[in-house]
């Protein structure tokens, strides 16, 4: 069963802090996204990463595919309250057609 | 807004019934997902049509039936209906589907509450 575990589960931080998401796999993905999901809204894409190592920023998030394609990381950086939600990483296991997604950290920021 | 309709937003029904969720996806997209999303937990992949035709299974229950028409919009038929199926239904869509660069989008989801 090919998995996608995201740490920590659950985070709450001050306004200002910084904070590093981790999503790991011991399977090989083609492409990985990470995805923010409001409560009771459907998730919304924050980014795509396809190739090994590389290295995307979106403003205060930075975001890191493994060179081997098994991992990622989500580094938001002076979190703001506007931050808070459910972050998911979705992976396309090379050779499928079936997306996983990871178990999900939910992210609370206090102002 | 996603550009991915999903029709109803809310169902309540009885164990035992059968109901049929219905998405719309993106203008010009031919991949349709659908994925089940139980309290607390992530997101399950359940069935992947491409341009009318299945393309992948993941975890969908036998008393589970999808079909993507050819209008691309698609449809979730669940029967014999059981508490555990009370979750968030959500469909996405994609341009082409299984693409390392293609991006799925994500309705709003459908509330299904059984009783």
């Amino acid at each position: 069963t090919q998995l996608l575990e995201q740490s920590p589960q659950f985070l709450s931080i001050q306004e200002g802090e910084n904070l590093t998401v981790y999503c790991n796999s011991s399977s090989v993905f083609s492409s990985l996204q990470w995805y923010r999901q409001e409560p009771g809204e459907g998730p919304v894409l924050l980014v795509t990463v396809v190739t090994g190592g590389e290295v995307k920023k979106l403003k205060r998030l930075t975001f890191q595919f493994g060179d081997a394609r098994k991992d990622s990381s989500l580094h938001i950086t002076a979190a703001q309250p506007g931050d808070t939600g459910l972050y998911l990483c979705a992976g396309l296991p090379s050779g499928t057609y079936k997306y996983i997604f990871g178990t999900g950290t939910r992210l609370k920021v206090l102002a | 807004d996603s550009g991915v309709t999903q029709t109803p937003k809310h169902l309540i029904t009885a164990t035992g019934q059968r109901v049929t969720l219905r998405c719309s996806p993106r203008s010009g997209d031919l991949s349709v997902y659908w994925y089940q999303q139980s309290l607390d937990q992530g997101l399950q992949f359940l069935i992947h049509y491409y341009n009318g035709e299945e393309r992948a299974k993941g975890n969908i229950l036998e008393r589970f039936s999808a079909q993507q028409f050819p209008d691309l919009h698609s449809e979730l038929n669940l029967s014999s209906l059981e508490l555990g199926d009370s979750a968030l239904y959500f469909c996405a869509s994609s341009v082409l589907g299984g693409l390392s660069t293609d991006t799925q989008y994500f309705g709003p989801g459908t509330r299904l509450t059984v009783l």
